[in-house]
């Protein structure tokens, strides 16, 4: 079983809709949480991290649940920017500061 | 501004050559991470580094080697014995807050 997984999608959406990614991950263990945002050939960038309490950034919701081990992230009014692929990342801190990465989920914003 | 800086961005290698890619940082962090991106999946951790002299094996490391001997160069050799050496390679360094810093990537095709 991967340790973080992510639905591939693509998401195929209209500029101006609403969209959500999930990601579940596997070990309880893990202590911090993040999405980045990766695009076409490049490397991945910080989106957020993402808090137990939810926080918000712009059009941007990261949402937490740990008893679910499950984590969240809902795009309103979606951009043509904002079309790119969409990296769950876990962290978990055992010998080393270690990160897991869910594969991506892809988002195609259209006119 | 400080930051990772991979080299060369794209590569080209013949079966049976070693090659070498570069990472600097100037962020003044003691840990550097290399990871592997195949499409589709998530990225794979090759070899990490907590401190300088030090480095140890990740999840992929067959085929490859490292060295530390400045704290602000980790480069990666992708040998031979490396039997699917072509992907997108990452070098990363994280934050004292967690988020993990990226450089730009190295592209490694074999011919």
């Amino acid at each position: 079983r991967k340790e973080v997984e992510q639905d591939p999608g693509p998401f195929n959406v209209p500029e101006g809709a609403t969209v959500a990614f999930n990601c579940t991950y596997s070990n309880s263990a893990s202590q911090s949480f993040f999405w980045y945002r990766q695009d076409c050939r490049k490397e991945p960038k910080l989106l957020m991290s993402v808090y137990s309490s939810g926080n918000e950034d712009g059009r941007f919701t990261a949402q937490l649940n740990r008893a679910s081990q499950y984590i969240s992230l809902l795009i309103r009014d979606s951009k043509l920017s904002d079309s790119a692929t969409y990296l769950c990342v876990v962290n978990m801190i055992d010998n080393f500061n270690k990160f897991y990465f869910g594969s991506g989920t892809k988002l195609n914003v259209k006119p | 501004d400080g930051g990772i800086t991979q080299s060369p961005k794209y590569l080209f290698r013949k079966e049976g050559q070693n090659v070498t890619l570069s990472c600097e940082q100037n962020l003044n962090h003691d840990a550097m991470y290399w990871y592997r991106q195949d499409p589709g999946q998530g990225l794979r951790l090759i070899y990490y580094s907590q401190i300088v002299n030090d480095f140890q094996k990740g999840d992929i490391a067959e085929g490859y080697s490292v060295s530390r001997e400045k704290k602000e160069s980790f480069p990666l050799t992708v040998t031979s014995a490396q039997k699917n050496p072509t992907a997108f390679y990452l070098c990363a360094s994280p934050s004292n807050t967690g988020e993990l810093f990226f450089g730009e990537g190295s592209r490694l095709t074999v011919l």
